[in-house]
C-alpha cells in the first residue's frame, strides 16, 4: 500500500534553514508528481510546492518562492523540501502528498490521493 | 488570505442536508477542476470529490459535488455524526501558477 513518511521536522531559529524529506513506498514513485502542503496551527491547509514526476518542472506558492526548494531523488524514492530564511509564519505541519496522475509535465489540478502523516516544523523567534 | 472563499461553518440535525459553497474566479474554479477534502482533527485531509463531482471509491453517494461558473458546491445528505469535520475545496489557479485551498468550513451535526 502507498506510504509517505516525512522526516526532518523540528524546532529551528528564525532566519535559519531546514530540510525535510519524505520516503515514498508502495507505488512507482518516478511516475507521479508530488506536492508539499502545510498547515499552520488552527489554520487550513496551504499548498506550498509541487514537482513533476521527473523533477523537470517545479511550482511554488508566492509565500515561499525564492526561499524554499522542492526536489526529488527518484532512485531513492524520496522527496525533499529545502527551507531557508525561515520565519515564525512558516511554523506548520508539513505534509508530503502524492498526485493522482502519472507523467504530468505541468500541474492544472490539486488531485491528491495520498498524504503522509506530516512533519511539524516550529520556527522560534 | 485564500482566493477560494467558503462559509466558516454550517450545521444541521442528523439525517438532514448541508451545502458548502466555494467561491473563486475565472482563473481557478472557472478554469480548472474542483476537489473537496475532509479533515478530521489531527489527521491529514482526505479526498472526497475530484474533477468537480466524481467520488473516489469508498466515498458514499451522500456526498456530491457540482460547479457552476466560478463557484462550486459540496452537498452532504443524510447527515451523520461522523460527518463532523472541516471541509476544504481546492483547485489550481492559472494566474498564480499554484495550487489553492479554500478557507474551510466546519460542519457541525446538531
Amino acid at each position: 500500500q502507498v506510504q509517505l513518511v516525512e522526516s526532518g521536522g523540528g524546532m529551528v531559529q528564525s532566519g535559519r534553514s531546514l530540510t525535510i524529506s519524505c520516503a515514498a513506498s508502495g507505488f512507482t514513485f518516478n511516475t507521479y508528481g508530488m506536492h508539499w502542503v502545510r498547515q499552520a496551527p488552527g489554520k487550513g491547509p496551504e499548498w506550498v510546492a509541487a514537482i513533476t514526476y521527473d523533477g523537470t518542472n517545479k511550482f511554488y506558492s508566492d509565500s515561499v518562492k525564492g526561499r524554499f526548494t522542492i526536489s526529488r531523488d527518484n532512485p531513492r524514492n524520496t522527496l525533499h523540501l529545502q527551507m531557508s530564511s525561515l520565519g515564525p509564519e512558516d511554523t506548520a505541519v508539513y505534509y508530503c502528498a502524492k498526485d493522482s496522475v502519472t507523467f504530468l509535465e505541468y500541474f492544472s489540478s490539486l488531485h491528491i490521493d495520498f498524504w503522509g502523516q506530516g512533519a511539524l516544523v516550529t520556527v522560534s523567534s | 488570505q485564500s482566493v477560494l472563499t467558503q462559509p466558516p461553518s454550517v450545521s444541521a440535525a442528523p439525517g438532514q442536508r448541508v451545502t458548502i459553497s466555494c467561491s473563486g474566479s475565472s482563473s481557478n474554479i472557472g478554469f480548472h477542476f474542483v476537489f473537496w477534502y475532509r479533515q478530521l482533527p489531527g489527521t491529514a485531509p482526505k479526498l472526497l470529490i475530484y474533477d468537480d463531482y466524481r467520488r473516489p471509491s469508498g466515498i458514499p453517494d451522500r456526498f456530491s459535488g457540482s460547479k457552476s461558473g466560478s463557484s462550486a458546491t459540496l452537498d452532504i445528505t443524510g447527515l451523520q455524526t461522523g460527518d463532523e469535520a472541516d471541509y476544504y475545496c481546492a483547485t489550481w489557479d492559472t494566474s498564480l501558477g499554484a495550487g489553492v485551498f479554500g478557507t474551510g468550513t466546519k460542519v457541525t451535526v446538531l
